[in-house]
Order: C-alpha cells, then sequence, then structure tokens
C-alpha cells in the first residue's frame, strides 16, 4: 500500500463551488505538506503543518485552506474555487531529518471550469 | 536545466548513454540538496541527496556534483534507461522546514 494516499485523484468542479481534497499517511511523520504545481513552474508550498496544533502557511495560501485532523491526515479546501486554481496539488510528509527530504503522494489533477 | 516561465527544457539521450541535467541554485546558505524524480501521473521521487559541505556523492547510477563556488548542482544519470525518462527537480533545503524546488528539466530517452 502506498505510505501518502490523496482523493481524489481527478476532479472537476465549476467556479464557486468548494472543494476538499484528502492525504493520508502511513509514513508515521509530524510533517505534513499541501504543494501545487503548474505546467513548467516548480512545486509552490500552500500550507505546512509539523503536528496537529501547528498550521503555517506557505508562500501561495490564497484562496486555500487546510485542515489537519490527525496526525495521519490533511486535508486542503477550495472554498469558492477558480479558474487559475486549475493545477496539479501535492501532499507530502517529512520528518524533521537535516535533509528535510518529503516523501510525496501521487497528486490530485484539478480542474475548475 | 533552469527553466523560464513555462518552457520546460529537455533533454533528449540515446539509450545506452550517459545524462546530464543541471541545476542553479539560489541560497549560499542551503545546506541540503535533494534531486528528486517525478514520471507521468506520480508524484516527486527522492533521487540522491547531498550535504553543502561535500562536492560529489554517488548512488546506484548517479551521481551528484555540487559546485558551490558557482551555486550549480548537476544530476549524472550513467547508462540512461527508458524508465529514466521522467521530471527531475533540484530542491534546495533552505531551513528547517522549507525546500525550494526547481522548475525541472524533462529526460527522454531514445529507443
Amino acid at each position: 500500500d502506498a505510505d501518502v494516499t490523496q482523493t481524489p485523484r481527478n476532479r472537476i468542479t465549476k467556479t464557486g463551488k468548494r472543494i476538499m481534497l484528502e492525504c493520508s499517511q502511513t509514513k508515521g511523520h509530524d510533517r505534513m505538506y499541501w504543494y501545487r504545481q503548474d505546467p513548467g513552474l516548480g512545486l509552490r508550498l500552500i500550507y505546512y503543518s509539523f503536528d496537529v496544533k501547528d498550521i503555517n502557511k506557505g508562500e501561495i495560501s490564497d484562496g486555500y485552506s487546510v485542515s489537519r485532523q490527525a496526525q495521519a491526515k490533511f486535508s486542503l479546501s477550495l472554498e469558492s474555487a477558480i479558474p487559475n486554481q486549475t493545477a496539479l496539488y501535492f501532499c507530502a510528509t517529512g520528518t524533521s531529518g537535516r535533509n528535510n527530504e518529503q516523501f510525496f503522494g501521487p497528486g490530485t489533477r484539478l480542474t475548475v471550469l | 536545466g533552469e527553466s523560464v516561465g513555462l518552457h520546460l527544457p529537455t533533454l533528449s539521450v540515446q539509450e545506452g548513454d550517459n545524462s546530464i541535467i543541471n541545476c542553479a541554485y539560489s541560497n549560499s546558505a542551503s545546506d541540503y540538496f535533494i534531486w528528486y524524480k517525478q514520471e507521468s501521473g506520480k508524484g516527486p521521487q527522492f533521487i540522491i541527496d547531498i550535504r553543502s559541505n561535500m562536492d560529489k556523492r554517488q548512488g546506484q547510477r548517479v551521481t551528484v556534483l555540487l559546485n558551490k563556488t558557482v551555486k550549480h548542482l548537476s544530476l549524472q544519470i550513467a547508462a540512461t534507461q527508458p524508465g529514466d525518462s521522467a521530471v527531475y527537480f533540484c530542491a534546495e533545503n533552505m531551513g528547517s522546514y522549507k525546500l525550494i524546488f526547481g522548475s525541472g528539466t524533462r529526460l527522454l530517452v531514445r529507443p
């Protein structure tokens, strides 16, 4: 079984709809991250969490919110989706190791019409 | 190997040849550098890392070189195989949590 899972894998929605992307991990890591990937661009950090009570904004948090329901679960919400939020979204986990290696889920492809 | 805007650089190599993928990083204070491989439809996967006090590190068929003078990182893949076709990202560790990712290079392996 995959260590980091994301649901759904694909989603098409309309402008103004509320969308939730879910992430679960079995790696036992404290740190979880949400990234966005656009064609030709690197991964950009939306939100990150070091533990259940610790939530922090990344570089592109506007229009997004998150919830860390448990150590193993970290969800990303788009309260009112807009077309420029069409992208590939990745959840990742990590430890406080020196290299800060992160482990990625398979991604969710979101299209906002 | 750096991308500008929406254009993803592409490296095309013949199967069996060696591949060299380049990356320029921005922060002299970064203490670790990581290479990730992203296959189509999948999330990025760790390949190899290197600490800033090293200039070379070898793995299985892969070697990473670090030149701190010019802030340059390269990934060398020996005897490139079709399964190596993917997008490759470098990432620099800039602190206790933050990885800064490059925009990636697409590697295409010709049979």
